[in-house]
């Protein structure tokens, strides 16, 4: 059982946007802006997209945006592309025994 | 650019000791929160612990007792050990780094995997 919760799988058609939710407690997510976003392709390391609830590393394209309201956190994929098909992971500060926690993770599926 | 690379034994037997060591290339281990994060086969990602590097360490409560994490500065690695190990700690095992300025992992290792088997 995750800390965080994530729907486990989403799909969407190239050229659409989707989005992905995150939904904590306001011992994480609620009350910490350190939520940050990894994208993982099959057979591959986690990949940092978006850090700090919003902000993109450089590099990463800007079709990738975060959002947080209250104790759930989203990441938005606009203008979804076949490369986009992967595992994207959500991950908070935690002020519980763990201090980083993770979800359980979200299969996107570009039709 | 930073590189992380781990290395250990592919296989483990239940009840001994998992040991891996992540190598740093091109960075300093200093101001930053080594972590070792596993991802057991198709399942989700689990914080194991860090060791920061004046060697201060804290670890995920549920394998906080059979958990070690240690650093050499001489050789720009961190290491894991788990204990009496178990089916269960099977998974791929990832080394990466916080920096201390930051709240996220932005370099990995590519990952190993470790089996539990006898």
């Amino acid at each position: 059982q995750s800390a965080l919760t994530q729907p486990a799988s989403v799909s969407g058609s190239p050229g659409q946007s989707i989005t992905i939710s995150c939904t904590g407690t306001s011992s994480d997510v609620g009350n910490y802006d350190y939520v940050s976003w990894y994208q993982q392709h099959p057979g591959k390391a986690p990949k940092l997209i978006i850090y700090d609830v919003n902000n993109r590393p450089s590099g990463v394209s800007d079709r990738f945006s975060g959002s947080k309201s209250g104790n759930t956190a989203s990441l938005i994929i606009s203008g979804l592309q076949a490369g986009d098909e992967a595992d994207y992971y959500c991950s908070s500060y935690s002020s519980t025994s763990t201090p980083w926690v993770f979800g359980g993770g979200t299969k996107l599926t570009v039709l | 650019q930073v590189q992380l690379q781990e290395s250990g034994p592919g296989r483990v037997r239940p009840s001994e000791t998992l040991s891996l060591t992540c190598t740093v290339s091109d960075g300093s281990l200093s101001n930053n929160y080594w972590t070792w994060i596993r991802q057991p086969p198709g399942k989700g990602l689990e914080f194991i612990g860090y060791i920061y590097s004046t060697g201060s360490t804290n670890s995920n409560p549920s394998l906080k007792s059979r958990v070690t994490i240690s650093l050499d500065t001489s050789k720009n690695q961190f290491s894991l050990n788990l204990r009496s190990v178990t089916a269960a700690d099977t998974a791929v095992y990832y080394c990466a780094r916080m920096s201390d300025s930051t709240w996220y992992w932005d370099y990995w290792g590519q990952g190993t995997l470790v089996t539990v088997s006898s």
